[in-house]
């Protein structure tokens, strides 16, 4: 069964540094979004993305946050310069309509 | 914006045992899905159902749209049914999904 896939699955940063978080929807999919979590608290939407554009963002969203589908199969969020609370970890999901298909996250931590 | 109540907002259950988890929504809805997110973080599809009844497994879902609520039955519970199972849902106009508190089921040996 197709599968979005997330790398890496923990990443580790010093508070200002870039990181880029990166995503492999499944391949039929057209929708493609990033949640986070931040430790023992609800999911949290941040920005969906369809036909090559943002398509909705939430507050969290801020201009510290990129997203960019560089080519057919990969979609990234760039956290341009991280903050202790960016700590969290992070969930793409894709869509071909409405159901979402989680991927496994990646645990960022910011130190 | 809408607000997802999920309850209870523990359970701890031995293992054989039945349980009924409740989502509660504020507004009219086209999408709902129930996850199960493993130790790991893992957010594992159980459902989409917006509305109506459907089985797999141990698990069935039923979701009454016009009283605004959906009810995850999981029957002869196991350990590993163990984690924090979620509610979300989505509306018309916006793809995103807004997640409930959750609802962490401890099920024991």
């Amino acid at each position: 069964e197709p599968e979005v896939t997330q790398t890496p699955s923990h990443q580790v940063t010093q508070m200002g540094q870039e990181v880029i978080l990166r995503c492999v929807p499944i391949s039929n999919h057209l929708y493609f979004y990033w949640y986070r979590q931040i430790l023992g608290q609800k999911v949290e939407f941040l920005v969906s993305f369809y036909n090559n554009e943002i398509s909705e963002k939430s507050e969290i969203f801020d201009d510290q946050f990129s997203v960019e589908r560089p080519d057919g199969s990969n979609f990234t969020l760039k956290i341009r310069s991280t903050k202790l609370e960016d700590s969290a970890m992070y969930f793409c999901a894709s869509s071909t309509y409405l159901t979402q298909y989680f991927g496994p996250g990646t645990r960022l931590l910011v130190l | 914006g809408i607000q997802v109540e999920q309850s209870p907002p523990d359970l701890i259950l031995q293992e054989g045992a039945n349980s009924t988890l409740r989502c509660n929504f504020s507004d009219s809805v086209n999408n709902l899905q129930w996850f199960h997110q493993n130790p790991w973080g893992q957010l594992i599809n159980l459902f989409y159902i917006p509305s109506g009844t459907k089985q797999n497994g141990r698990l069935s879902a039923t979701t009454v749209a016009t009283e605004r609520y959906s009810l995850l039955y999981i029957s002869s519970s196991q350990t590993t049914d163990s984690g924090v199972y979620f509610c979300a849902v989505g509306q018309g106009g916006s793809e995103k999904l807004v997640f409930g508190k959750g609802m962490k089921l401890t099920v024991n040996p």
